[in-house]
């Protein structure tokens, strides 16, 4: 069974930093590319990003670009998400998803299984 | 960027009814690739839909997509309680990847 527990939550301050990690099991890890969602209090869903199952590819949204960097440790099966110079707007529950091939193209990429996810709330 | 819209924002529908939801897009979808998703409140999304009509693993038959270019369409052909829930469309023909803003379906 595929297990997705994402961690690294809580409250910072604008401008500040925070990293998320998502523990991944029950599949093949490097088989498989990754994406991480957000969704912001009471509001719709927005991907942020995803990488290739080696880590050599990967894909930022415009308003996360030059601020967050996803990344994956084979060896620990775990999905990061490094997110600097925070913003209000940031706020958000992130969650850690599998897209169920080695890359995110073409007609491959939607996300078949999710972690429960972290709030992340940015605010002074 | 394509921009999906779900209207409406909510539907209020008993159990055992049939239940359409719409997916529209700003412009056609390569391929058709589209994906349904259903969130609970608190919970993560789950997969329904793939390719635009294809059902995820474990999905119960009372489910299916339809549709093509612009226009897409998941139906829940009789609502059991369990199904009161929020559905999002998603396109992953184009980048960036893009949600619609969801329709809730409501008792």
């Amino acid at each position: 069974e595929v297990q997705l527990l994402e961690s690294g939550g809580g409250l910072v301050q604008p401008g500040g930093s925070l990293r998320l990690s998502c523990a991944a099991s029950g599949f093949s890890f490097s088989g498989y590319a990754m994406s991480w969602v957000r969704q912001a209090p009471g509001k719709g869903l927005e991907w942020v990003a995803d990488i290739s199952g080696n880590g050599g590819n990967t894909y930022h949204v415009d308003s996360v670009k030059g601020r967050f960097t996803i990344s994956r440790d084979k060896s620990q099966n775990t999905l990061y998400l490094q997110m600097n110079s925070l913003r209000v707007d940031d706020t958000a529950v992130y969650y850690c998803a599998k897209v169920p091939k080695l890359t995110c193209s073409g007609g491959t990429c939607y996300l078949d299984s999710w972690g429960r996810g972290t709030l992340v709330i940015v605010s002074s | 960027e394509i921009v999906l819209t779900q209207p409406p924002g909510t539907l209020s529908l008993s159990p055992g009814e049939r239940a359409t939801l719409s997916c529209r897009a700003s412009q056609n979808v390569p391929g058709n690739w589209l994906a349904w998703y259903q969130q609970k409140p608190g919970q993560a999304p789950r997969l329904l839909i793939y390719a635009a009509s294809s059902r995820a693993t474990g999905i119960p038959d009372r489910f299916s997509g339809s549709g093509s270019g612009t226009n897409f369409f998941l139906s829940i052909s009789r609502l059991e309680p369990d199904d009161f829930a929020t559905y999002y469309c998603q396109q992953y023909g184009s980048s960036p990847r893009t949600f619609g803003q969801g329709t809730k379906v409501e008792i």
